[in-house]
């Protein structure tokens, strides 16, 4: 079964760009995952669908500000002129949802 | 607009059993395969249990199997989960999650707290 890593922070300041990393094992460079973003005391929230081609589907009200794009085994999550509401975990998921990222706590300075 | 109410969750004994349920609305329950995820306090999301959109495929975690059972009721557009011989590692806040290769809706998750 394929596993994904995440780093387990990553911060940024107010206004600015971050680019979030999901890497796929290796056999399992061609999987789709998906990024979810789960805010403080929140339950998760599905963000996009994003294929090994860069191709993504972002759910329903999800900013323009996020994007998705892949190169090879990894797969980003871009956040654009970040907003303090932005600070939250993100997980990626795959293999119709039976495996889990560790997850990622941004932190917007 | 899709809604996913988890209920059923609350405190129980080591050893004791809970069954939780997921009513869907909003979108083509029959058609989606769903899965149970859980999230332990302070901790990441953990995959639990997987059926298919007919009950024919039927997954757990290793770290359930034996103890809990996946079931869904298309008719009444509602998820379960059967859970016996409880642990204190069981607890965590319990979400139904319904999937197309990924998940595309979360629900608000119910918490269970196994302890004496």
């Amino acid at each position: 079964q394929p596993v994904l890593t995440q780093s387990s922070s990553a911060s940024a300041s107010l206004g600015s760009s971050v680019k979030l990393t999901c890497t796929l094992s290796s056999g399992h460079r061609s999987y789709i995952i998906a990024w979810h973003q789960q805010q403080p005391g929140k339950a998760p929230r599905y963000l996009m669908k994003l294929e090994g081609s860069g191709s993504y589907n972002k759910g329903s009200g999800v900013p323009d500000r996020f994007s998705g794009s892949s190169s090879g085994a990894d797969r980003y999550l871009t956040i654009s002129n970040l907003q303090s509401e932005d600070e939250a975990d993100y997980y990626c998921e795959t293999w119709d949802s039976r495996v889990f990222g560790g997850g990622t706590k941004l932190t917007v300075l | 607009e899709v809604q996913l109410v988890e209920s059923g969750g609350g405190l129980v004994q080591p050893g004791g059993s809970l069954r939780l349920s997921c009513a869907a609305s909003g979108f083509t329950f029959s058609s989606y395969n769903i899965n149970w995820v859980r999230q332990a306090p302070g901790k990441g999301l953990e995959w639990v249990s997987y059926i298919s959109s007919s009950s024919s495929t039927i997954y757990y975690a290793d770290s359930v199997k034996g103890r809990f059972t996946i079931s869904r009721d298309n008719a009444k557009n509602s998820l379960y989960l059967q859970m016996n011989s409880l642990r204190a590692e069981d607890t965590a806040v319990y979400y139904c999650a319904p999937t197309v290769t990924t998940i595309e809706y979360w629900g608000q998750g119910t918490l269970v707290t196994v302890s004496s």
